[in-house]
């Protein structure tokens, strides 16, 4: 998995603006890759998930992109609110040694914030 | 639907003493139940994978001896951490897949601060 350091990347945006929350994955043998949003003092709760058979996927005011060709991930916000302040957090699945034992890895993390 | 709990939400114990959290999957059955630990400003780092009937698979570096996991039901795994000491003060977080969902997402539970004086 990816290294984890002290220092979240930031994003700061305008009440309204569209966000784009980048992640570059590790393994190019990911082949399910899913969107957390965790608050403060909270549990990350599912946004959107995406296969790696698929471009992209698109959710209520998400969208998800994948480019497999330089292992990286986005998600995309519309009309971005106060209430998606957050940190967010692509995770991709690694399935060892195939089969039902399978993982996920954690990306850094991005902190965005909505700027009212 | 895919709600899951954690109890106690937070703990405070002294060095020493071993403390148990409860993970649930509330309106699903999960067969294969996640425990993440995450200090501040950090990532989630994975601990170990609790399969119910089985024994956990820890990931490296985490001691068995001390992180209990039991998963002793379709909806329920615990872990417990033992002779626990201030550097095991952490926000400890389960999660759960749904077995039946035929997808790999996994649903979390709202954490447990744990601190040990």
């Amino acid at each position: 998995g990816e290294s984890v350091g002290l220092h979240l990347p930031t994003l700061s945006v305008q009440e309204g603006d569209n966000s784009i929350i980048n992640c570059a994955y590790s393994n190019s043998a990911s082949d399910y890759f899913i969107w957390y949003k965790q608050e403060s003092g909270k549990g990350p709760q599912f946004i959107i998930d995406i296969r790696s058979n698929m471009d992209k996927r698109q959710g209520q005011r998400v969208t998800v992109l994948l480019n497999k060709t330089v292992k990286h991930l986005s998600l995309q916000i519309a009309a971005t609110q106060p209430g998606d302040s957050a940190v967010y957090f692509c995770a991709e699945n690694m399935t060892p040694g195939g089969g039902s034992n399978y993982k996920l890895t954690f990306g850094k993390g991005t902190l965005l914030t909505v700027n009212p | 639907g895919a709600v899951v709990s954690q109890h106690p939400s937070w703990v405070i114990c002294k060095s020493g003493t071993s403390v148990k959290i409860e993970c649930r999957s509330l309106d699903f059955q999960a067969t294969t139940m996640f425990w993440y630990r995450q200090f501040p400003k950090q990532s989630l780092m994975l601990m170990a994978t609790s399969n119910e009937g089985s024994k956990a698979t820890y990931e490296q570096g985490v001691e068995k001896d001390k992180f209990l996991i039991n998963h002793a039901s379709l909806t329920l795994s615990t872990l417990t951490v033992t002779s626990a000491h201030p550097e095991d003060s952490s926000f400890y977080i389960c999660s759960a897949r749904d077995s039946t969902s035929g997808t790999w997402a996994q649903y979390f539970g709202p954490g447990t601060r744990l601190t040990v004086t």
